[in-house]
Parts: C-alpha cells; structure tokens; sequence
C-alpha cells in the first residue's frame, strides 16, 4: 500500500493564485521528504530537500521565496507554489526517505500533483 | 553533461520482442542504481534495483558495469502493459536520488 500521500492530485487555477500542496507520510516518520518537478517530457528535476524542524535545502535555480517549503512535523512537507504563472504549470512530486532497513528503496514517492495555470 | 544519461527513445516494439535500455553515469561515487518505471501522468514506481552481480526479476533483467559507469535493462517477451519511460536512478550520498531523463517504450500489437 501507499506510504506516502500526496494532496492535490490536481489543481487549475488562475494566474497570480498561491498553491499549496501536502506530503504526507503514513505510518512512518520522515525526517527528510524531497520535492521534485517534472516538466512534460523531461525528467524529475530535485527542486529542494525538506528538513523536519530546519530550513530547506533548495537546488540551485530554485527561488526559495516562490517555492515555501514547510516541515513542521515528522510526517507532513508542504510546498507553497506562490504568485503562480503559466510557467510553474508542472507535475510535482514529493518522496520521502524510509530507513534502508524498512525498505528496498532509498525514497518513496507521492502520487504527484499536477499543477495547471492558466 | 548531465549526471545521469539514457537515450529517449521512443523504442517501438512487437509483442513478444526483446529490448535492450542503456544508461550512463558520470558520478562514480553514487552507492547504488535503481531502475523504475513512470506511466504517463503519475508517479516513478521502482521497478528493480542493479547489481554488479546482475539481477534478473521475471522478464526483466539488469546489469551494472562500474568500470564503464554502465547500466542496462532487458526486457524480454515484450507485453503491451510493458508500455512507459524506463528511469535510470543513481543513488548519492545523503539518500539523494538523481534520475536520468529516461527511456520510452511502445510496444505494439
């Protein structure tokens, strides 16, 4: 089953709109979760790295001012997407890190949210 | 160069063809590689991991050349459910995650 959730699935809304989209882990505590964007086509690009209790970790060409990440406890991330323009319309992507010992893989993904503005 | 490289494809296929993905990388200190696979719209679901050993899961299998920073999938008796990008992934330090731009498959009745 799912260990992590991801909300929305899909959001559409005007130009200038603040977004916020939720990571969630369920069942488990995740110190770290990941924020990814993928663009039609291309691959998932790391946006920034969601530290529980401290700042994010943003990859460079990533304005931390537009995109809000919050950590505020061990299972909820949350990406604010602010002021949004068509050109932030994209799919994106939380991942969480389970404790190798838990798990066959370092990250596990969310459903994705699929941003559209218009 | 970017860290993590694979051909677009597409590849197209016939049902019940064997196809063959490859997959460069230049960081040699990544720890691991994984494959995974991304339908249309939705998420990256693993797939498998690779080993030097090669690993082979049903029709798949996969194989991981640290000499020549090489990875490959093959994919044998080709179903249309088979039908998506293949992901390359490097496995970093600090549990980070680097995706090639993957491999897209059609396969085709």
């Amino acid at each position: 089953g799912a260990v992590v959730s991801q909300h929305p699935s899909w959001v559409i809304c005007k130009s200038g709109t603040s977004v916020k989209i939720e990571c969630r882990s369920l069942d488990f505590q995740a110190t770290t979760m990941f924020w990814y964007r993928q663009f039609p086509k291309q691959s998932l690009m790391l946006m920034a790295t969601s530290n529980e209790g401290s700042k994010a970790t943003y990859e460079q060409g990533v304005e931390k001012d537009k995109f809000l990440i919050n950590h505020a406890s061990l299972t909820l991330s949350t990406l604010t997407v602010t002021s949004a323009h068509p050109e932030d319309s994209s799919f994106y992507i939380c991942s969480a890190s389970l404790p190798q010992l838990f798990s066959n893989q370092p990250q596990h993904f969310g459903d994705g949210t699929r941003l559209s503005i218009l | 160069r970017k860290e993590v490289e694979q051909d677009p494809g597409p590849f197209n296929v016939p049902e019940g063809a064997t196809v063959a993905f490859n997959c460069t990388y230049s960081n040699s200190a990544s720890q691991s590689f994984f494959w995974y696979r991304q339908d249309c719209r939705k998420e990256p679901k693993l797939l498998m991991s690779v080993y030097s050993s090669g690993n082979e899961d049903g029709r798949f299998t996969a194989q991981l050349n640290r000499a020549s920073q090489y990875i490959s999938l093959l994919i044998r008796d080709s179903k249309l459910s088979d039908s998506a990008t293949y992901l390359c992934v490097a496995h970093n330090a600090g549990n980070m995650l680097t995706f090639g731009g993957g491999t897209r498959l059609m396969v085709k009745p």
